[in-house]
């Protein structure tokens, strides 16, 4: 059974830094692209990002809205995801969720909430 | 960026109600993703690639269109498809439409 699980968020002042994980199981980590999205309160999903797979390098892309701050990294030996957030701001609280990409967001996990405020 | 404009923002229909939501995409893209999702809960993929569904998605949903026009249909609505859906694309740097929520009359 596939399996992503979030952790690592929680409150952090704006300007901060904060660092998500995220563990997959169920399917081989290193053959799909991997995505972080976040979706704040009552509105649409953001895709923030992915890392590639093995194939393609482990190579990154990332939204113009976000890139230069935000970075996506994985650690293949341990099947964990990471989104490392720095210089946050209010407008960065949101739930962000790993999902893994096969012909569409496939395996979604339950997303971590983060909230940036003094 | 490719944006994303689905109608309508709100719907309701009735049990047995046939509905149609549509996504209307600012530049042509080659396929279309939808996605549903229930309060609290993370979006659950829907239809990809324009008009296959995704596994475990009841036959009663369909999804069409080309170019800058796409549609999710339902033939007969049901009580357990009160949801959000929202229409997102990957020709461009990934967008998702604002989202449609459909509500039981």
């Amino acid at each position: 059974e596939v399996k992503l699980l979030e952790s690592g968020g929680g409150l952090v002042q704006p300007g901060g830094s904060m660092r998500l994980s995220c563990a997959a199981s169920g399917f081989t980590f290193t053959d799909f692209y991997m995505n972080w999205i976040r979706q704040p309160a009552g509105k649409a999903p953001e895709w923030l990002g992915f890392i590639r797979n093995k194939a393609n390098g482990y190579t990154t892309e990332y939204n113009p809205s976000v890139k230069g701050r935000f970075t996506i990294s994985r650690d293949n030996t341990q099947n964990m995801l990471y989104l490392q957030m720095n210089t946050l701001r209010a407008e960065d609280t949101a739930t962000y969720y790993c999902a893994r990409w096969d012909y569409g967001w496939d395996y979604w996990g339950q997303g971590v909430m983060v909230t940036v405020s003094s | 960026e490719i944006v994303l404009t689905q109608s309508p923002t709100t719907i309701a229909a009735s049990p047995g109600e046939g509905v149609t939501i549509t996504c209307r995409a600012s530049s042509s893209v080659s396929y279309m993703y939808w996605y549903q999702q229930k309060p609290g809960a993370s979006p659950k993929p829907w239809i990809y690639d324009t008009s296959k569904l995704a596994s475990g998605v009841p036959s009663r949903f369909s999804g069409s269109g080309s170019g800058t026009s796409y549609s999710l249909t339902i033939n007969t609505m049901e009580t357990e498809d009160a949801a959000t859906y929202y229409c997102q694309q990957w020709s461009s740097t990934p967008t998702f439409g604002g989202g449609t929520k459909l509500e039981l009359k």
